[in-house]
């Protein structure tokens, strides 16, 4: 049973960037996607962006293109998700979970990261 | 793109049935029978209870059904159980390629 495991909280500058890591534990990423939700204190889930590890093909909300970037490193069953010119709205938790390879629902989820932007 | 439409929050007592709407448009669950439903309990990950509109993943309660008419699909809980209070969000795949979620509902169980 695959689970992802989830780089720990970190705290930030506004305008610099964070990286959060995703790592397949018990198992491999295989064809699925990787797909990034975010959700800001007391506020619902937001979906970022996807990838596909095996193929290195990103796709990305409107709403963060440009500014997210998404990795993945298939020899250690590792993801990343590069979030920058980061503002106070960006003080969220952080999920990765996994999906078909078109990303139609997630399964399992990471444990979610806390990445506060403060001054 | 819009984020689905849900109301904010529900009630039931134990033992009775609720339904959560999730109302979409034409571009997203209108379109494709790509519906997810997840739970959330608080300081949690959230927990996928029904995919492709109602498909259950193994593990999941049959209490959990789910079904959708036109741009709105609907999740059902029957047999209320202390344990079902949380939050629940639908999401859909668009024709954009990408996702969407709804805003939540909070199942509070009297």
């Amino acid at each position: 049973q695959v689970q992802l495991v989830q780089s720990g909280a970190d705290v930030k500058k506004p305008g610099s960037s964070v990286k959060v890591s995703c790592q397949a534990s018990g198992g491999t990423f295989g064809s699925h996607a990787i797909n990034w939700v975010r959700q800001a204190p007391g506020q619902g889930l937001e979906w970022m962006a996807r990838i596909i590890p095996i193929l290195g093909i990103p796709k990305y909300s409107q709403k963060f293109q440009g500014r997210v970037t998404l990795t993945a490193d298939t020899s250690t069953n590792t993801a990343y998700m590069d979030l920058s010119s980061l503002t106070s709205e960006d003080t969220a938790v952080y999920y990765c979970a996994r999906g078909p390879a078109r990303g139609e629902w997630f399964d399992p989820w990471g444990q979610g990261t806390l990445v506060t932007v403060s001054s | 793109q819009s984020a689905l439409t849900q109301p904010a929050s529900v009630s039931g007592s134990p033992g009775q049935s609720i339904t959560i709407s999730c109302t979409g448009t034409s571009s997203d669950v209108g379109n494709y029978n790509y519906v997810s439903w997840y739970q959330q309990h608080p300081g949690k990950a959230p927990k996928l209870m029904l995919y492709d509109v109602s498909d259950r993943p193994s593990g999941v309660s049959d209490r959990f059904s789910g079904s959708k008419s036109g741009n709105t699909a609907s999740l059902t809980i029957s047999g209320l159980q202390a344990e079902d209070e949380a939050d629940y969000y639908c999401c859909s795949y668009t024709t954009s390629s990408t996702l969407v979620f709804g805003g939540g509902t909070k199942l509070t169980v009297l």
